[in-house]
């Protein structure tokens, strides 16, 4: 059963570009989660998704950020515009039924570095 | 609000010693509280959890977590360590709520010495 996929493992976009980051959870797994860890600090919960809809954005910047998880295929978390401030690890993490007992399975992060 | 604090940003120990790394929680209501660690350019990986029952927990490679609920404390301990238990280590919190996302601590970097 192979584990939760992220793609790529490392993206570099220059200011102003556009960073697609996309999450293929465990199978069987409807619920996915997104989290930003930048340097030096622990991960901050971004964006809770089940299949076709956000759940919970509360942790995500209201402008240039947005994440989809549609019926077929990955979950992508999008970062319009990048700036320098953007540059961290991203990590998606699923669970199968999204229970607060769940523990989270995560994949091994995107690492964006905008120049 | 919830939160997660571990307290010691390192935590240094000689292989064949017992380790300890420090977590403290603040959440309203029962807290639901793990474990995770981080190895050089990985993800994480979960290590146990305490939901209810036995306030101490046992996990993977042997690490266990006794959840404390005067103190608010959850510390990850080993009774002896290995050199390849060195990584960063993650407390992190949920509430009793379906759909909330974990609160994470800042991570302690355990350095495991031959």
């Amino acid at each position: 059963n192979a584990g939760v996929m992220q793609n790529p493992r490392h993206l570099v976009r220059r200011r102003g570009q556009e960073a697609r980051l996309r999450c293929s959870p465990m199978k069987g797994h409807s619920h996915v989660y997104w989290y930003r860890q930048l340097p030096e600090e622990g991960l901050k919960f971004m964006v809770y998704l089940q299949k076709e809809n956000i759940i919970d954005e509360s942790g995500m910047p209201k402008e240039r950020f947005s994440a989809e998880f549609p019926k077929e295929g990955p979950s992508i978390l999008r970062i319009q515009q990048v700036v320098r401030g953007d540059s961290a690890a991203y990590f998606c993490a699923s669970s199968p039924l999204g229970l607060p007992t769940d523990e989270q399975f995560f994949g091994p992060g995107t690492r964006l570095t905008v120049l | 609000a919830q939160s997660v604090a571990q307290p010691e940003d390192q935590v240094n120990v000689a292989e064949g010693n017992p380790l300890t790394v420090k977590c403290t929680y603040s959440v309203s209501g029962n807290p639901y509280l793990f474990w995770y660690v981080q190895y050089p350019n990985r993800g994480l990986q979960f290590l146990l959890k305490y939901i209810t029952g036995d306030n101490l927990v046992k996990g993977s490679y042997g690490f266990e977590a006794e959840f404390n609920k005067s103190q608010t404390s959850f510390h990850l301990k080993k009774p002896s360590a290995l050199v390849s238990d060195s990584a960063l280590y993650f407390c992190a919190v949920r509430e009793n709520q379906a759909g909330t996302a974990l609160i994470f601590g800042k991570g302690t970097t355990l350095s495991v010495s031959s």
